[in-house]
């Protein structure tokens, strides 16, 4: 079956510009995930979904940053006016619920450069 | 911070050998997943050990944990070319729900 797909697989932008991040979980998956990697460090949490619920947004680093998620399915991450430090790679991913006791499904990523 | 700490952050044997990694993290957790990352790839999970238990095998893979020393390690048998990837121990604290809290990985290279 599917696994979880993100668009675009590389971005390169502007300094300044905004980007639109795309995520496509698993079908039946309602916990969604981003995360960001820098270069040789471990992920970082952003955001997470769940249902319908509020979403937590305790890890995103400041208010350039926002996402959204459509239908309980499909996840689009937001940085506006992007500033070099934000390269990084963008992970998304899914698990059935929110149950702490299951394992997340990861996409390939999205490798973010901004000149 | 509450993030786990692998050790070492390199490592490097020869095919054939057993790769023990390691990872420590600071608060009372509910469960540590372990998760692979190939190059310019996603990451794939290996194993989850809960807090209440102390050892669990899958393949080549055995994990332990020891909630005393707020430590796991991973142990990988018989090592293969292919096992050469990132790993990563991430850990759902306690009260956090499913969120998951990453080290910063091990690079383990095996040569064949």
């Amino acid at each position: 079956g599917a696994g979880v797909s993100q668009s675009p697989s590389n971005k390169v932008t502007e300094k300044g510009k905004d980007v639109e991040l795309r995520c496509d979980p698993i079908s039946g998956h309602t916990a969604l995930y981003w995360y960001r990697q820098s270069l040789g460090q471990g992920l970082e949490f952003l955001i997470y979904f769940q249902g319908n619920s509020a979403p937590d947004k305790s890890g995103l680093p400041s208010d350039r940053f926002s996402a959204e998620r459509t239908g309980g399915s499909v996840s689009t991450l937001t940085i506006q006016r992007t500033q070099q430090e934000d390269s990084a790679v963008y992970l998304c991913a899914s698990s059935l619920t929110r149950v702490a006791l299951l394992e997340q499904f990861f996409g390939p990523g999205t490798r973010l450069t901004v000149l | 911070s509450q993030q786990g700490e692998e050790d070492p952050q390199a490592l490097s044997i020869q095919e054939g050998e057993n790769a023990t990694m390691n990872c420590s993290y600071k608060t009372s957790i509910n469960n540590l997943q372990w998760y692979r990352q190939n190059s310019g790839r996603g990451l794939v999970h290996l194993i989850l050990i809960r807090s209440n238990e102390r050892e669990k095998h899958s393949g080549r893979l055995r994990v332990t944990l020891d909630t005393s020393k707020k430590s796991s390690s991973l142990l990988i048998t018989a090592s293969r070319a292919a096992d050469t990837a990132s790993y990563f121990c991430a850990t759902v604290f306690t009260g956090a729900n499913s969120k998951l809290t990453f080290g910063k990985g091990i690079t383990l290279s095996v040569r064949p």
